[in-house]
Protein backbone atom coordinates (compact mmCIF):
# COMPACT_ATOMS: atom_id res chain seq x y z
CA UNK A 1 0.00 0.00 0.00
CA UNK A 2 1.91 2.87 -1.41
CA UNK A 3 -0.70 5.42 -0.67
CA UNK A 4 -2.12 8.39 0.88
CA UNK A 5 -5.28 9.05 1.53
CA UNK A 6 -7.18 12.57 2.09
CA UNK A 7 -10.78 12.87 3.07
CA UNK A 8 -13.02 14.62 2.39
CA UNK A 9 -11.75 15.60 -1.00
CA UNK A 10 -14.50 18.65 -0.92
CA UNK A 11 -15.47 20.65 1.96
CA UNK A 12 -17.41 23.98 1.70
CA UNK A 13 -17.71 25.47 5.50
CA UNK A 14 -18.72 29.00 6.89
CA UNK A 15 -16.70 30.86 8.32
CA UNK A 16 -17.91 30.17 11.80
CA UNK A 17 -18.15 26.41 11.43
CA UNK A 18 -15.47 23.89 12.92
CA UNK A 19 -14.33 20.69 10.37
CA UNK A 20 -11.33 18.69 9.99
CA UNK A 21 -9.30 17.44 7.57
CA UNK A 22 -8.16 13.61 7.62
CA UNK A 23 -4.84 12.26 6.27
CA UNK A 24 -4.40 8.50 6.44
CA UNK A 25 -1.23 6.47 5.20
CA UNK A 26 -0.14 3.09 6.10
CA UNK A 27 3.71 2.91 4.77
CA UNK A 28 5.14 3.64 8.41
CA UNK A 29 6.18 6.74 7.54
CA UNK A 30 8.06 8.74 10.29
CA UNK A 31 7.06 12.37 8.49
CA UNK A 32 4.00 13.90 7.55
CA UNK A 33 3.38 17.09 6.33
CA UNK A 34 0.27 19.59 5.70
CA UNK A 35 0.84 22.60 2.57
CA UNK A 36 -1.50 24.92 1.31
CA UNK A 37 -1.71 25.76 -2.60
CA UNK A 38 -3.85 28.40 -4.06
CA UNK A 39 -4.75 28.07 -7.57
CA UNK A 40 -1.82 28.43 -10.20
CA UNK A 41 0.80 28.81 -7.28
CA UNK A 42 3.18 25.84 -5.78
CA UNK A 43 2.48 24.36 -2.42
CA UNK A 44 3.49 25.99 1.10
CA UNK A 45 4.45 23.73 3.62
CA UNK A 46 2.24 24.78 6.88
CA UNK A 47 3.54 21.60 9.54
CA UNK A 48 5.50 18.92 9.68
CA UNK A 49 4.94 16.25 12.15
CA UNK A 50 7.67 13.47 12.84
CA UNK A 51 7.09 10.43 15.09
CA UNK A 52 3.57 12.04 15.93
CA UNK A 53 5.72 15.13 17.20
CA UNK A 54 4.98 18.73 15.94
CA UNK A 55 8.72 19.68 14.44
CA UNK A 56 8.22 22.55 12.23
CA UNK A 57 4.98 25.22 12.16
CA UNK A 58 5.59 27.68 9.52
CA UNK A 59 4.05 30.36 11.95
CA UNK A 60 0.34 29.03 10.81
CA UNK A 61 -2.26 30.95 11.76
CA UNK A 62 -3.95 29.15 14.71
CA UNK A 63 -6.99 28.75 13.16
CA UNK A 64 -5.24 25.82 11.79
CA UNK A 65 -4.69 23.41 14.73
CA UNK A 66 -2.85 20.31 13.33
CA UNK A 67 -3.21 16.74 14.95
CA UNK A 68 -1.44 13.26 14.70
CA UNK A 69 -3.28 10.99 17.05
CA UNK A 70 -1.15 7.88 16.10
CA UNK A 71 1.97 7.25 13.40
CA UNK A 72 -0.77 6.77 10.40
CA UNK A 73 -2.83 9.66 10.75
CA UNK A 74 -3.05 13.60 10.66
CA UNK A 75 -5.99 15.45 11.04
CA UNK A 76 -5.65 19.31 10.76
CA UNK A 77 -8.91 20.99 12.34
CA UNK A 78 -10.44 24.15 11.14
CA UNK A 79 -12.03 26.67 12.92
CA UNK A 80 -12.96 30.62 12.22
CA UNK A 81 -11.22 30.19 8.45
CA UNK A 82 -11.66 33.05 6.03
CA UNK A 83 -12.43 33.06 2.61
CA UNK A 84 -8.70 33.70 1.62
CA UNK A 85 -7.74 30.17 3.35
CA UNK A 86 -10.16 29.04 0.41
CA UNK A 87 -7.10 26.24 -0.96
CA UNK A 88 -6.15 22.67 -2.05
CA UNK A 89 -4.84 21.53 0.97
CA UNK A 90 -2.20 18.43 0.58
CA UNK A 91 -0.90 16.05 2.68
CA UNK A 92 2.37 14.14 2.47
CA UNK A 93 4.41 11.22 4.02
CA UNK A 94 7.99 10.95 4.03
CA UNK A 95 10.17 8.02 5.49
CA UNK A 96 12.77 7.98 7.11
CA UNK A 97 16.06 8.76 4.68
CA UNK A 98 17.39 5.32 5.28
CA UNK A 99 14.48 3.94 4.19
CA UNK A 100 13.61 5.72 1.22
CA UNK A 101 13.72 9.38 -0.67
CA UNK A 102 10.16 9.79 -2.27
CA UNK A 103 7.19 11.86 -0.75
CA UNK A 104 4.24 10.32 -1.18
CA UNK A 105 0.92 13.30 -1.38
CA UNK A 106 -2.18 12.71 -1.55
CA UNK A 107 -5.05 13.92 -3.61
CA UNK A 108 -5.87 16.83 -1.78
CA UNK A 109 -8.59 18.45 -0.53
CA UNK A 110 -10.25 21.34 -2.14
CA UNK A 111 -11.72 23.70 0.74
CA UNK A 112 -13.95 27.02 -0.11
CA UNK A 113 -14.62 29.00 2.81
CA UNK A 114 -17.79 30.97 2.02
CA UNK B 1 14.82 34.02 -0.12
CA UNK B 2 13.57 31.67 -3.07
CA UNK B 3 15.67 28.68 -2.55
CA UNK B 4 14.27 26.88 -5.89
CA UNK B 5 13.58 28.86 -8.64
CA UNK B 6 11.57 28.13 -11.95
CA UNK B 7 12.12 30.85 -14.81
CA UNK B 8 9.61 29.25 -16.88
CA UNK B 9 6.02 30.29 -15.85
CA UNK B 10 4.79 28.50 -19.49
CA UNK B 11 6.18 26.28 -22.19
CA UNK B 12 5.00 25.10 -25.17
CA UNK B 13 5.99 22.16 -26.76
CA UNK B 14 5.14 19.78 -30.03
CA UNK B 15 4.01 16.20 -29.45
CA UNK B 16 6.82 14.00 -29.69
CA UNK B 17 10.00 16.38 -29.22
CA UNK B 18 11.80 16.48 -26.12
CA UNK B 19 11.25 19.53 -23.69
CA UNK B 20 13.80 20.75 -20.97
CA UNK B 21 12.36 22.35 -17.90
CA UNK B 22 15.08 24.68 -16.14
CA UNK B 23 15.25 24.44 -11.68
CA UNK B 24 17.97 26.16 -10.00
CA UNK B 25 18.19 25.56 -5.92
CA UNK B 26 20.15 27.45 -3.02
CA UNK B 27 21.06 25.37 0.19
CA UNK B 28 23.88 25.17 3.00
CA UNK B 29 22.47 21.47 3.67
CA UNK B 30 25.68 19.14 1.96
CA UNK B 31 22.65 16.12 1.85
CA UNK B 32 19.51 17.19 0.43
CA UNK B 33 17.52 16.02 -2.49
CA UNK B 34 15.97 17.38 -5.92
CA UNK B 35 12.09 16.11 -6.86
CA UNK B 36 10.51 17.06 -9.66
CA UNK B 37 6.29 16.51 -9.59
CA UNK B 38 3.89 16.72 -12.02
CA UNK B 39 0.59 18.20 -11.32
CA UNK B 40 -2.36 17.77 -13.75
CA UNK B 41 -5.15 20.06 -13.30
CA UNK B 42 -7.05 17.71 -10.90
CA UNK B 43 -4.73 18.36 -8.55
CA UNK B 44 -2.71 15.26 -7.35
CA UNK B 45 1.06 15.70 -7.00
CA UNK B 46 2.47 12.73 -9.15
CA UNK B 47 6.18 12.10 -8.01
CA UNK B 48 8.67 11.70 -11.57
CA UNK B 49 11.67 11.59 -10.76
CA UNK B 50 14.50 12.04 -7.65
CA UNK B 51 18.34 12.87 -7.22
CA UNK B 52 20.06 12.89 -4.23
CA UNK B 53 23.02 15.32 -3.61
CA UNK B 54 25.64 11.93 -3.17
CA UNK B 55 24.41 10.61 -6.62
CA UNK B 56 26.94 10.38 -8.71
CA UNK B 57 24.91 10.07 -12.00
CA UNK B 58 21.86 11.29 -13.46
CA UNK B 59 18.95 9.75 -12.28
CA UNK B 60 16.52 8.69 -15.01
CA UNK B 61 13.23 7.12 -14.95
CA UNK B 62 11.39 6.17 -18.76
CA UNK B 63 10.59 8.80 -20.38
CA UNK B 64 12.06 11.54 -17.71
CA UNK B 65 15.98 12.44 -16.82
CA UNK B 66 17.49 14.90 -14.36
CA UNK B 67 19.92 17.10 -16.10
CA UNK B 68 22.11 17.61 -12.58
CA UNK B 69 24.92 19.96 -12.17
CA UNK B 70 25.76 20.52 -8.62
CA UNK B 71 28.50 23.09 -8.77
CA UNK B 72 25.80 25.50 -10.77
CA UNK B 73 22.91 23.93 -8.30
CA UNK B 74 20.56 23.11 -11.26
CA UNK B 75 18.69 20.40 -11.60
CA UNK B 76 16.89 20.36 -15.05
CA UNK B 77 14.03 17.90 -16.23
CA UNK B 78 13.99 16.40 -19.53
CA UNK B 79 10.80 14.78 -20.97
CA UNK B 80 11.47 13.13 -24.09
CA UNK B 81 8.84 12.48 -26.54
CA UNK B 82 6.35 14.45 -25.37
CA UNK B 83 2.24 13.11 -25.18
CA UNK B 84 -0.44 15.11 -24.96
CA UNK B 85 -0.79 13.45 -21.51
CA UNK B 86 2.55 15.94 -20.27
CA UNK B 87 0.26 18.49 -20.11
CA UNK B 88 0.42 20.15 -16.66
CA UNK B 89 2.10 21.89 -14.41
CA UNK B 90 5.64 20.97 -13.26
CA UNK B 91 7.38 21.59 -9.74
CA UNK B 92 10.78 21.05 -8.49
CA UNK B 93 11.35 20.31 -4.98
CA UNK B 94 13.84 20.30 -2.85
CA UNK B 95 14.53 18.36 0.41
CA UNK B 96 16.73 19.50 3.35
CA UNK B 97 17.14 19.76 6.96
CA UNK B 98 15.85 22.87 8.46
CA UNK B 99 15.54 23.84 12.32
CA UNK B 100 15.12 20.27 13.24
CA UNK B 101 13.70 17.98 10.71
CA UNK B 102 13.35 18.02 6.67
CA UNK B 103 11.34 20.01 4.50
CA UNK B 104 10.17 19.79 1.29
CA UNK B 105 10.33 22.78 -0.79
CA UNK B 106 8.82 23.74 -4.20
CA UNK B 107 9.62 26.37 -7.07
CA UNK B 108 7.14 28.32 -8.58
CA UNK B 109 6.03 25.85 -11.28
CA UNK B 110 6.40 25.61 -14.99
CA UNK B 111 3.02 24.76 -16.85
CA UNK B 112 3.83 22.74 -19.97
CA UNK B 113 1.56 22.48 -23.19
CA UNK B 114 1.93 19.76 -25.33
CA UNK B 115 0.77 20.66 -28.77
CA UNK B 116 -1.05 18.02 -31.46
Amino acid sequence: DTEVTQTPKHLVMGMTNKKSLKCEQHMGHRAMYWYKQKAKKPPELMFVYSYEKLSINESVPSRFSPECPNSSLLNLHLHALQPEDSALYLCASMPDLFAGTEAFFGQGTRLTVV
Amino acid sequence: AQKITQTQPGMFVQEKEAVTLDCTYDTSDPSYGLFWYKQPSSGEMIFLIYQGSYDQQNATEGRYSLNFQKARKSANLVISASQLGDSAMYFCAMREFYEGDYKLSFGAGTTVTVRA
